[in-house]
């Protein structure tokens, strides 16, 4: 069974451009989830899909990062526009169930760097 | 949410038995402590999962106390493949479902 992928493994862009990242979870995995870690920081939470239904996006920074997960499948977070303090690591787990037991997957990373 | 509390880092060497402890003294009555292991250049793989007492699977032994206030993550013969850091997860309350949140975690580095 494959896992979580993410697309692109890095990305480097200059301050003010806009990137897209996507994350393909674990088939028939409702939950969708993406984190991100910057530079000597903890990994923080961002937001999470039920599907194709934002449940939490307490975690998202500020309106310049939109997360779309249209169809309830695949899941892009744009970043618009990008900023300095935006680099870091950024993953996407994804979960079949609902549950606080729920273990979340995690895909590999896109390493986001903002010159 | 629960915060918890792990050592930086720790040294062992092959064959040795690691344990790892986990302090999470909030923990909540429906929370679950997990814990994943992460490579660099990886995401967070998970380890082992448990509510009470023990648990064990093909990687590790996870033993939580009664009180459920700490937990500790048991690697039997650890090998070189083993360093990496190792994070320790309560569930978190917010809305029911399990939005991780993640500390710093222990470094293993296991040395030959």
């Amino acid at each position: 069974e494959a896992g979580v992928t993410q697309f692109p493994s890095h990305s480097v862009i200059e301050k003010g451009q806009t990137v897209t990242l996507r994350c393909d979870p674990i088939s028939g995995h409702d939950n969708l989830y993406w984190y991100r870690r910057v530079m000597g920081k903890e990994i923080k939470f961002l937001l999470h899909f039920v599907k194709e239904s934002k449940q939490d996006e307490s975690g998202m920074p500020n309106n310049r990062f939109l997360a779309e997960r249209t169809g309830g499948t695949y899941s892009t977070l744009k970043v618009q526009p990008a900023e300095l303090e935006d680099s870091g690591v950024y993953f996407c787990a994804s979960s079949p169930g609902t549950s606080r037991s729920d273990t979340q997957y995690f895909g590999p990373g896109t390493r986001l760097t903002v010159l | 949410l629960a915060k918890t509390t792990q050592p930086i880092s720790m040294d062992s060497y092959e064959g040795q038995e690691v344990n790892i402890t986990c302090s999470h003294n909030n923990i909540a009555t429906n929370d679950y402590i997990t814990w994943y292991q992460q490579f660099p250049s990886q995401g967070p793989r998970f380890i082992i999962q448990g509510y009470k007492t023990k648990v064990t699977n093909e990687v590790a032994s996870l033993f939580i106390p009664a009180d459920r206030k700490s937990s500790t993550l048991s690697l039997p013969r650890v090998s070189l493949s083993d360093t990496a850091v190792y994070y320790c997860l309560v569930g978190g309350p917010n809305s029911g479902y399990s939005t991780l949140t993640f500390g710093k975690g222990t470094m293993l580095l296991v040395s030959p």
